[in-house]
């Protein structure tokens, strides 16, 4: 079956950045789009940006532009998000989700960003 | 960006009777092409969003046809037509017609 699986948990200091992954399987990774979500405390959900697996291509939500790249490895099917410049409000819990459909989602990564 | 306003923010319910959410588009969702990307998605606590619904009213495999989508251009609704309880949670609706994807603020189910 179509299945998304995020790397696990991290915590991270202000100005560092942190790295998540997501390995799909169950599919062509290249035919599908990849985008990222990620969603605060009690808050609701906030789009990140999007890749493509074939070109490599990738564009962020403005908000995010500068410190967000959208990486990712064919050979083992796995997409990556990393974010720079950390601050407390990026404290969140990030999902990947295929597209352009947003179907399936993966488990979400926790990302704790604390002094 | 294309602001959707899902009312109301929270729905309490009672098991077996039906239940509505409405979400608003700040501009129309119909694409150049005639489709409409309105998508609904359902989060139960302490899980990932799972869709339910994509472009306006066609179901996801597995999903209780008790859930139905329907509306067109700016106004939106997802209907429960007998909640159960397996159903709580909250509901976002979502945009893929514009640059960039937005979501609702969310709808709470609570029983």
């Amino acid at each position: 079956q179509v299945q998304l699986v995020q790397s696990g948990g991290e915590v991270k200091k202000p100005g560092a950045s942190v790295k998540v992954s997501c390995k799909a399987s169950g599919y062509a990774f290249h035919s599908y789009d990849i985008n990222w979500v990620r969603q605060t405390a009690g808050q609701g959900l906030e789009w990140m940006g999007w890749m493509n697996p074939d070109s490599g291509n990738a564009n962020s939500a403005e908000k995010f532009q500068g410190r967000v790249t959208m990486t990712r490895n064919t050979s083992i099917t796995t997409a990556y998000l990393e974010l720079s410049s950390l601050t407390s409000e990026d404290t969140a819990v990030y999902y990947c989700t295929r597209g352009p459909g947003f179907d399936p989602w993966g488990q979400g990564t926790q990302v704790t960003v604390s002094s | 960006d294309v602001v959707l306003t899902q009312s109301p923010l929270s729905l309490p319910v009672t098991l077996g009777q039906p239940a509505s959410v409405s979400c608003r588009s700040s501009q129309s969702l119909v694409h150049s092409g005639g489709k409409t990307f309105l998508y609904w998605f359902h989060q139960r606590p302490g899980q990932s969003p799972r869709r339910l619904i994509y472009k306006v009213s066609n179901r996801d495999s597995g999903v209780p046809d008790r859930f139905s989508g329907s509306g067109s251009g700016t106004d939106f609704t997802l209907q429960i037509s007998r909640v159960e309880a397996e159903d709580i949670g909250i509901y976002y609706c979502m945009q893929g017609t514009h640059w960039p994807p937005t979501f609702g603020q969310g709808t709470k189910l609570e029983i």
